[in-house]
């Protein structure tokens, strides 16, 4: 399967817990963005990454979020000490370069929050 | 004003019908214009980009107005399987790639 991969496709944690989230691009890709879907929400952007560096940050919020996407290995969304209002379809999305072309999504990760 | 606005419908049709969608967007700015599909608790799909002298694929027609900020999708000959929600999706102006979503209209064909 040569699309985007995200793994957990379903992860459960508890309050105050860490989350994270994994994305693989698809091959020949890199550049990767992250987005929330809340409940009877439409896609929100949180952060878009290349290879190493963090090229737009504007959706993520000011606390408890992080996102990586090292030189090695997928990308990663880390939430630190969940909350309840955390609880959400995370989807990662990649493209070949940036700008106009379009994006393509990965299954998503769907995380509940106890 | 929302950044990027639809209907969100239902919009409940028979087989073989023909729908339209029509979404609107506030940042005059944009430059590149996107309808995805999305199914229940699925990840959201491309289904066509969206040109200024408008674009055909298959059974669907997108029409882009850029003087009205309007973007429209046609659906001909509905089947079943049309039945998701579509979403609405423009490019964000001055940024290098992250796209603003509308939050969708929901499409349901009956048989």
């Amino acid at each position: 399967n040569a699309g985007v991969m995200q793994n957990p496709r379903h992860l459960v944690r508890r309050r105050g817990q860490e989350a994270r989230l994994r994305c693989s691009p698809m091959k020949g890709h890199s550049h990767v963005y992250w987005y929330r879907q809340l409940p009877e929400e439409g896609l929100k952007f949180m952060v878009y990454l290349q290879k190493e560096n963090i090229i737009d940050e504007s959706g993520m919020p000011k606390e408890r979020f992080s996102a990586e996407f090292p030189k090695e290995g997928p990308s990663i969304l880390r939430i630190q000490q969940v909350v309840r209002g955390d609880s959400a379809a995370y989807f990662c999305a990649s493209s070949p370069t940036g700008g106009d072309l379009p994006q393509h999504f990965g299954d998503g990760t769907r995380l509940s929050i106890l | 004003r929302k950044e990027v606005e639809q209907d969100p419908g239902p919009f409940n049709v028979p087989e073989g019908a023909t729908v339209a969608f029509n979404c609107t967007y506030s940042n005059s700015a944009s430059q590149s214009f996107f309808w995805y599909r999305q199914d229940c608790r699925k990840e959201p799909k491309l289904l066509m980009s969206v040109y200024s002298s408008g674009n055909e694929d298959g059974r669907f027609t997108a029409q882009l107005n850029r003087a009205s900020q309007y973007i429209s999708l046609l659906i001909r000959d509905s089947k079943l399987s049309d039945s998701a929600t579509y979403l609405c999706v423009v490019n964000s102006a001055g940024s290098q790639g992250n796209l603003i979503f509308g939050k969708g209209t929901k499409l349901s064909v009956k048989p």
